[in-house]
């Protein structure tokens, strides 16, 4: 079963503007974390939010977390075109010593020259 | 360090036939993981090892797909007879320990199967 779910499913703008991507997710969690995968490529590991944390920045990412709504929102702030990828939330809601990531269904994000 | 390994890259089969997919975790990694990703889709948990055990195997179609990992290194996914519908992206991932949970799986770059 997949415990987030992203949205929009797909998203295209302007080189230079922000993308903004939401994930949802169903039941408690330990941390939150954000991936992107290139076409036909493997998943990359871009930032990890704790329950406790509210929000995140690593370069041009920002991610927030609201786990009252069961929430997250990924920020992508001046968009190149290399960052045109599909984007996937991921929680970790396992309990004791199983690390088991459940993934959404990602937001496809192409960003426009 | 280097990443996850995985091959072969690309494999077409036909339905009823057997496959095999292969995967080198980041050397030290003690779990390793196993995702199917459909078209268009998240990917879905197949199992999970920590060293050369099953920790979760609950989404795994045992009827037709097994897996090892032997020494608690490499890793091998077995597809035995093959549907249309295992068409998909197969990737690997490996993370640290169960217990560390402050850093994210590192993924192989998969292995596309296409079942015709």
């Amino acid at each position: 079963s997949q415990q987030g779910e992203e949205d929009p499913q797909a998203l295209s703008i302007q080189e230079g503007e922000n993308a903004t991507m939401n994930c949802s997710y169903k039941t408690s969690i330990n941390n939150l974390q954000w991936y992107r995968q290139n076409s036909g490529r493997g998943l990359v590991h871009l930032i990890l939010i704790r329950s406790n944390e509210r929000e995140k920045h690593s370069g041009r990412l920002r991610v927030t977390l609201d786990t009252s709504k069961k929430s997250s929102s990924l920020l992508i702030t001046a968009s190149r075109a290399a960052d045109t990828a599909s984007y996937f939330c991921a929680t970790d809601a396992s309990g004791g010593s199983n690390y088991k990531l459940t993934f959404g269904k990602g937001t496809l994000l192409t960003v426009n020259p | 360090e280097a990443g996850v390994a995985q091959s072969p890259r690309y494999k077409i089969i036909e339905k009823r036939q057997s496959v095999a997919f292969w995967c080198n975790p980041i050397s030290g990694h003690a779990t390793l993981y196993w995702y199917q990703q459909i078209l268009g889709q998240g990917p879905k948990l197949l199992i999970q090892f920590q060293n050369n055990g099953v920790v979760d195997d609950s989404q795994l179609p045992k009827d037709r797909f097994s897996a090892e990992r032997l020494k608690g290194v490499d890793s091998t996914l077995k597809i035995q007879p093959a549907k249309l519908e295992d068409s998909a992206v197969y990737l690997c991932a490996s993370s640290r320990s169960p217990w560390d949970r402050g850093y994210g799986y590192t993924f192989g770059s998969g292995t596309r199967l296409t079942v015709v």
